[in-house]
């Protein structure tokens, strides 16, 4: 069973709205949970990691939050653009464990 | 200008052939990793290496092999053995007391 669970698993946006993606993990012992962006035929990009001891950050108009207690992660777009379209993958990392645990990803598309 | 290159960006392998992908970083990352990604799943770890002369096998390593005889490269032989390796291939690396994973733009490999 994966341990990192996103959805939804594909969402179509207008250009210039907000949406919102979660993310729920199994992983334990937690360490940190990043978002990546990728886009088509490329390699992930780094947007955000967050410790235990953090439960917000923001790059831009990209805003990640954490919730340790409950498992859970969303990432906030805000005032999509054209170029915000591509998958969004929440990765998890593990005490001790130099693997990381990956979801399927977001597929978002952001229509004119 | 550093960073983290895969060559080539597509690949084309017939039945039986061995291929090997490049992956060059000259960020003087210590750890570097082998992925793959197939379409609706998340990433895979294929092998990855902590340091030079040293690698393990990560959770999908069959029919494939790796070197680390230099920290800023580390190749990925494709055999034959491997019966369906038509996938994305990415390659990425980090600093040993960082957590980010830093990713190459991907090798795509085709089987004809």
């Amino acid at each position: 069973k994966n341990q990192v669970e996103q959805s939804p698993q594909s969402l179509i946006i207008l250009e210039g709205k907000n949406c919102t993606l979660q993310c729920n993990y199994t992983v334990s012992p937690f360490s940190n949970l990043r978002w990546y962006k990728q886009d088509t035929g490329r390699g992930p990009v780094s947007l955000t990691i967050m410790t235990f001891s953090e439960n917000t950050k923001s790059n831009g108009r990209y805003t990640a939050t954490l919730d340790a207690d409950t498992k859970q992660s969303s990432l906030h777009i805000t005032a999509s653009q054209l170029s915000d379209s591509a998958s969004y993958i929440c990765v998890v990392g593990s005490y001790g464990n130099n693997r990381l645990a990956f979801g399927k990803g977001n597929q978002v598309v952001v229509i004119p | 200008d550093g960073g983290i290159t895969q060559s080539p960006k597509y690949l084309f392998r017939k039945e039986g052939q061995n291929v090997t992908l490049s992956c060059e970083q000259n960020l003087n990352h210590d750890a570097m990793y082998w992925y793959r990604q197939d379409p609706g799943q998340g990433l895979r770890l294929i092998y990855y290496s902590q340091i030079v002369n040293d690698f393990q096998k990560g959770d999908i390593a069959e029919g494939y092999s790796v070197s680390r005889e230099k920290k800023e490269s580390f190749p990925l032989t494709v055999t034959s053995a491997q019966k369906n390796p038509t996938a994305f291939y990415l390659c990425a690396s980090r600093l040993d007391n960082q957590e980010t994973q830093y990713f190459g733009p991907g090798t795509r490999l085709l089987v004809l």
